[in-house]
């Protein structure tokens, strides 16, 4: 099956900087999506890239679709407590809005240090 | 607004005892799904629906079964636990046509021992 690399595994970090966190796939995908996991909590879509260069914002959360095809990345800047949690990258082939063609990727657990 | 209601929130099995996970939405979605959570692996797809009266494998199906029992309920069902299905499971719908916003319910911690 199709492979998804996430990276850091964690991370640990001051209030206040930024972070970033990014995901690369063996296999072309036609969408990206971000999700946050608030412990004790099912998975909550951020954000959703669908084309190849795209960069898009919600809020302090910026997310880039790669010119490859291959890869994202997603950036917290000026990081507040309530960030903590754990980011999942997602990519899906073909295009169609089933979750089935979904791969995730394993999560970036991050910590915000007051 | 309920969303994704899954029971039970917690769970603890013997290994070869049997147990159901209830999901029901109140979205009218046509697709629900069934994932489990294991550390360091990311979300798997167990088995989904894509609409009521269809079920069909995900990535990981093997020692569960799955009932589309109407639209607003998807159960998966454990019929002989083992360890190795100790997880985080999380049951999921979405209206494919809408496209990606898909609604995870709070999730289900199972432990078999």
């Amino acid at each position: 099956g199709q492979q998804l690399n996430q990276s850091p595994q964690s991370m640990f970090i001051q209030e206040g900087e930024d972070v970033s966190m990014n995901c690369t796939s063996s296999s072309i995908f036609n969408t990206w999506l971000w999700y946050k996991q608030d412990p004790g909590e099912g998975p909550v879509l951020l954000i959703a890239l669908y084309k190849a260069g795209e960069l898009t914002s919600n809020g302090r959360l910026t997310a880039q679709f790669g010119i490859t095809r291959k890869d994202s990345f997603l950036n917290i800047s000026a990081s507040i407590p309530s960030d903590v949690g754990i980011y999942f990258c997602a990519g899906r082939s073909p295009p169609s809005g089933s979750a089935r063609q979904l791969t995730f990727g394993s999560g970036t657990q991050l910590t915000v240090l007051p | 607004n309920a969303g994704v209601t899954q029971t039970p929130k917690f769970q603890v099995l013997k290994t070869g005892q049997s147990m159901t996970l209830q999901c029901a939405q109140d979205m009218n979605h046509n697709s629900m799904y069934w994932y489990r959570q294991d550390p360091g692996m990311g979300l798997r797809l167990i088995y989904y629906s894509a609409s009521e009266g269809t079920t069909d494998k995900g990535e990981v199906p093997n020692g569960y079964n799955v009932s589309r029992l109407n639209k607003r309920e998807f159960s998966l069902r454990l019929e002989s636990a083992a360890p190795s299905q100790t997880s985080v499971y999380f049951c999921a719908s979405n209206e494919v046509s809408s496209g990606n916003t898909i609604y995870f319910g709070e999730g289900s911690w199972l432990t078999v021992v």
